[in-house]
């Protein structure tokens, strides 16, 4: 969706190392969610963020929601072989039209080297 | 286990012979949802449906046909398959629009 941009595309980080990703809407967003994918297989839903300035943390990962509610980023702390997979970036917009609707960015591609 | 469950995984078939791919959630979700998957473009809805008999448009629903007479199902109908819809389709369900449970995938060759 070109109304969600993810970067970077892919990034390979060596384990034990952080990494970041983003994802920035056009749009203020109603709720952002947070999903990762192993290569082709389906999604787990990993976060949800709502509220400006929201931060969440589930394990060695950290999301965040920025306050004017257009912009998240995911962070890895200390990564892991287990972390490699494609995360992708959900929302949902503040928009009358937008009701029922998820759009998804394009996804980052994390590669986890030893 | 609560599950969404995808048929077929794979399938290789020919330009306009009607296919379904099937959808089926043990969960009790109000929400359904098809989307496809293309390299570079990330997930793009189909279609979506809010309950039984209530389907709705999402970004790319031309080619796409649904239908949801149970709340458990909700199959995804190509009635003349093209070439440009070769890519990998998954089923989401949900009791709202945003936790949702994916399927598996179906990678769909239409040659």
């Amino acid at each position: 969706s070109q109304e969600l941009e993810q970067s970077p595309q892919s990034l390979i980080v060596q384990e034990g190392k952080n990494l970041t990703i983003n994802c920035t809407s056009s749009k203020t967003l109603y709720g952002l969610y947070w999903y990762k994918q192993k290569y082709g297989e389906g999604l787990i839903f990993l976060m949800m963020l709502q509220k400006g300035g929201e931060e969440k943390s589930h394990e060695k990962i950290t999301a965040k929601l920025d306050e004017k509610k257009q912009q998240s980023s995911l962070h890895i702390t200390a990564s892991q072989p287990s972390h490699a997979g494609i995360y992708l970036c959900g929302a949902e917009f503040m928009t009358t039209d937008s009701w029922g609707k998820l759009q998804f960015g394009a996804g980052t591609q994390v590669v986890v080297t030893p | 286990e609560a599950q969404v469950t995808q048929n077929p995984r794979y399938l290789i078939t020919v330009t306009g012979k009607k296919l379904t791919v099937t959808c089926s959630q043990n969960m009790n979700h109000e929400y359904m949802s098809w989307y496809r998957q293309d390299p570079g473009l990330g997930l793009r809805q189909i279609y979506y449906s809010m309950n039984v008999e209530v389907t709705d448009k999402g970004d790319v629903p031309e080619g796409y046909k649904v239908s949801r007479k149970e709340k458990r199902n909700f199959p995804l109908i190509l009635e003349s398959p093209s070439p440009n819809q070769t890519s990998l389709y998954f089923c989401a369900s949900s009791t709202g629009t945003a936790f949702l449970h994916f399927g598996d995938g179906t990678r769909l060759s239409i040659l």
